[in-house]
């Protein structure tokens, strides 16, 4: 069975310092991962996906994450937060035959002054 | 403008009343997929469907149905709808397959937000 973790379930920093969320995902096959933002009272938008070219994965608004085969890992990374990147943020794993998707159970970024 | 509509974005129902979701989506994409979102469990998939006439079960499929008569709608259809229903639904389409390998971007409607008394 596919799964996806996400070890937190709310981050909070300071804007202007790193932000990591952490993403592990469970696959037999090579997967398809992505991350997705939701704002609040929003859809979702994809920030970044990893598809088995490069492992480091640059995403939109300064995000990026890197996979990590051995790790099973797809951790979500930026080098500042700024306020507006407050929101709530999803893990998603594709295997097989890439129809089937499975999120993660999200991860709340609070952005403090 | 490229997007994914869904209709109606709000609706409160009484059990068992019978009730149609509709999403379309204008980028002649070939899968359509729709999720539940459930505070603490993320999204989670529920039918998808990679072209017309071609429908298959996600993870949690019951008490759904859908249909893909035409390449840019697909309903989600509550035949006897319940609380345990109530919930925030996305309807979403992508490329498939996918022309770069692997799954493709998943584009997302805003969301309907059912209520069931």
């Amino acid at each position: 069975a596919q799964s996806v973790t996400q070890l937190d379930s709310h981050v909070s920093v300071s804007e202007g310092t790193p932000v990591l969320l952490r993403c592990n995902y469970s696959s037999s096959y090579s997967p398809s991962l992505f991350w997705y933002v939701q704002h609040p009272n929003k859809g979702l938008q994809l920030l970044l996906k990893y598809t088995s070219a490069a492992t480091l994965v640059k995403g939109i608004n300064g995000f990026e994450a890197e996979f990590k085969k051995s790790e099973t890992s797809f951790h979500l990374t930026k080098p500042s937060a700024h306020m507006s990147d407050a929101a709530e943020y999803f893990c998603v794993v594709s295997v097989d035959n890439f129809n089937k998707f499975y999120f993660g159970s999200g991860t709340k970024l609070n952005v403090k002054p | 403008e490229a997007q994914v509509t869904q209709n109606p974005r709000y609706l409160i129902t009484v059990t068992g009343k019978k009730l149609t979701v509709t999403c379309s989506q204008n980028m002649n994409h070939e899968y359509m997929s729709w999720y539940r979102q459930d505070p603490g469990l993320g999204l989670r998939q529920i039918y998808y469907s990679m072209n017309v006439e071609v429908t298959d079960k996600g993870d949690v499929p019951e008490g759904y149905k859908v249909s893909r008569k035409e390449k840019r709608n697909f309903p989600l259809i509550l035949e006897s709808p319940s609380p345990n229903q109530t919930s925030l639904y996305f309807c979403a389409s992508s490329l498939y397959p996918n022309p770069s390998g692997g799954a493709d971007t998943q584009y997302f409607g805003p969301g309907t937000r059912l209520t069931v008394l």
